[in-house]
C-alpha cells in the first residue's frame, strides 16, 4: 500500500534555529498536509496543501507540495520552545484510493537541545 | 463544544470484556473517521462514515471492532472480547465532506490487561 517516510525520525532544536523536515512517497499524492501532536492530545492541522509546486505558509511554518506530488517539507523559522512535538505529514493518494483513508508518515519529533 | 469531543479520556479493561468509544464531531460535519495510534506511531485508519453511512470500513483489523453512526453526529466504536494488542489510542475526527482536512479529538487511551 502507499506510505510516507519522514525524516529525520527525530532532531534536537535550539531556540531561534530554523528546522526543516521531510515526508516522501513512492508513490503520487493529490493532497498533503502537515500535523503537530503534544503529548496527550490528537493531531492539530497546520498546513493543507492541494496543488503541486504549492508553498504555503502560517505564521513561522511554510510547507511545499513537492512538483513531483511524491514529497512535501516543512520548516520553521527561529523555534521556540512551544514547538517541541511530534510532526506528522498526511496525505491523500491518488484518485481510485480511499477519500477517508488518510495516510500518516510516522512522525518527527523535535526535542529541545539538552 | 467547538472541537470533536472523545469519551472517556481512558479506559482501562480487563482481556475479554467489551468497550465503547464515543465519538462527538465538530458540529456540521458530515464526514466521521475512526485512527488508532500505537506508541511512537502515526494514526492509522479504521473507518470512515460520510453521514450514517460506512463509507470504507476497510481499516477495521477484524470483527471484534464494530461501529455506528445512526443519526449522522456522534459515532461509537465497540470492541468486542478485547485483547491486550487492542491497546492504542483510538482517535476520532471529523471534516466538513469529500477531501477536506481531517480535524481531530484527543482520543481515547485504552489498555487492556
Amino acid at each position: 500500500g502507499q506510505q510516507l517516510n519522514q525524516s529525520p525520525q527525530s532532531m534536537f532544536i535550539q531556540e531561534g534555529e530554523d528546522v526543516s523536515m521531510n515526508c516522501t512517497s513512492s508513490s503520487i499524492f493529490n493532497t498533503w498536509l502537515w500535523y503537530k501532536q503534544d503529548p496527550g492530545e490528537g493531531p492539530v492541522l497546520l498546513i493543507a496543501l492541494y496543488k503541486a509546486g504549492e508553498l504555503t505558509s502560517n505564521g513561522r511554518l511554510t510547507a511545499q507540495f513537492g512538483i513531483t506530488r511524491k514529497d512535501s517539507f516543512l520548516n520553521i523559522s527561529a523555534s521556540i520552545p512551544s514547538d517541541v512535538g511530534i510532526y506528522f505529514c498526511a496525505g491523500w493518494g491518488t484518485p481510485g484510493g480511499s477519500q477517508g483513508n488518510l495516510i500518516f508518515g510516522k512522525g518527527t519529533k523535535l526535542s529541545v537541545k539538552p | 463544544g467547538a472541537g470533536v469531543s472523545q469519551t472517556p479520556s481512558n479506559k482501562v479493561t480487563e482481556k475479554g470484556k467489551y468497550v465503547e468509544l464515543r465519538c462527538d464531531p465538530i458540529s456540521g460535519h458530515t464526514a466521521l473517521y475512526w485512527y488508532r495510534q500505537s506508541l511512537g506511531q502515526g494514526p492509522e485508519f479504521l473507518i470512515y462514515f460520510q453521514g450514517t453511512g460506512a463509507a470504507d470500513d476497510s481499516g477495521l483489523p477484524n470483527d471484534r471492532f464494530f461501529a455506528v453512526r445512526p443519526e449522522g453526529s456522534v459515532s461509537t466504536l465497540k470492541i468486542q472480547r478485547t485483547e491486550r494488542g487492542d491497546s492504542a489510542v483510538y482517535l476520532c475526527a471529523s471534516s466538513l465532506g469529500r477531501m477536506t482536512p481531517l480535524h481531530f479529538g484527543n482520543g481515547t487511551r485504552l489498555t487492556v490487561t
